[in-house]
């Protein structure tokens, strides 16, 4: 199992350009979340999808979009990406409801100038 | 606001010792709480989570409790070897999706 992967590792955007974040798992998992971690401040829940086919804003959701694609994919769209969405971005997925923990993708270094 | 709180941020010590992280959280009402490890420039390793109706799990050398009376909880890594090296993470569910995290304290083991 690769369980949680993310693509691309590593980006640079220009302010304005948009572009997408890709999270699959092979865990048979419903739930999928999208974070940022940022210094100083932890890490912090962008949108979350509880199951295929819902989505559900977190903590820090403006000026991103997702889509839960199918059961094992989630991706993360910025549409224009400003300066202050520089980070480190992390996927996770957990089964569904309960006392179950979450599993995290390597990350995604994202760094707009 | 339900704030998680992780001290000292940073700590050094020499392989060999017993050693206490500590996290804190200001709402009591918490669903489970799990920490992480994280190697400089990786993802998130779950080492242990702890339902509320528990009050602690171990794995290995590590052993994880819980007060949710006093909001704490608190990592024991025994015998601590340079491996160990890394920032722990502590995370809070305050229900089966909801994760506050807290800030992290990055541990060094020294030979």
């Amino acid at each position: 199992n690769a369980g949680v992967t993310q693509t691309p590792k590593f980006q640079v955007l220009k302010t304005g350009q948009s572009m997408t974040l890709q999270c699959a798992q092979d865990m048979n998992h419903n739930s999928m979340y999208w974070y940022r971690q940022d210094p100083g401040m932890g890490l912090r829940l962008i949108y979350y999808s509880a199951s295929e086919g819902t989505t559900d804003k977190g903590e820090v959701p403006n000026g991103y979009n997702v889509s839960r694609l199918n059961k094992r994919e989630f991706s993360l769209r910025l549409e224009s990406a400003a300066p202050s969405q520089t980070s480190v971005y992390f996927c996770a997925s957990k089964v569904a409801g309960g006392p179950y923990e979450q599993y995290f993708g390597p990350g995604t270094r994202l760094t707009v100038t | 606001k339900q704030e998680v709180t992780q001290i000292p941020a940073a700590l050094s010590v020499p392989e060999g010792e017993n050693l206490v992280l500590n996290c804190s959280f200001t709402d009591s009402a918490i669903y489970n709480l799990q920490w992480f490890r994280q190697d400089p420039g990786k993802g998130l390793t779950s080492l242990l989570l702890i339902q509320s109706s528990q009050r602690e799990q171990t794995s290995g050398r590590l052993n994880a409790s819980l007060d949710k009376s006093s909001g704490r909880s608190t990592l024991y890594i025994a015998a601590s070897q340079p491996g160990d090296s890394a920032t722990y993470l502590c995370a809070v569910f305050y229900n089966t999706d909801k994760l506050i995290f807290g800030t992290g304290t990055r541990l060094q083991v020294f030979p």
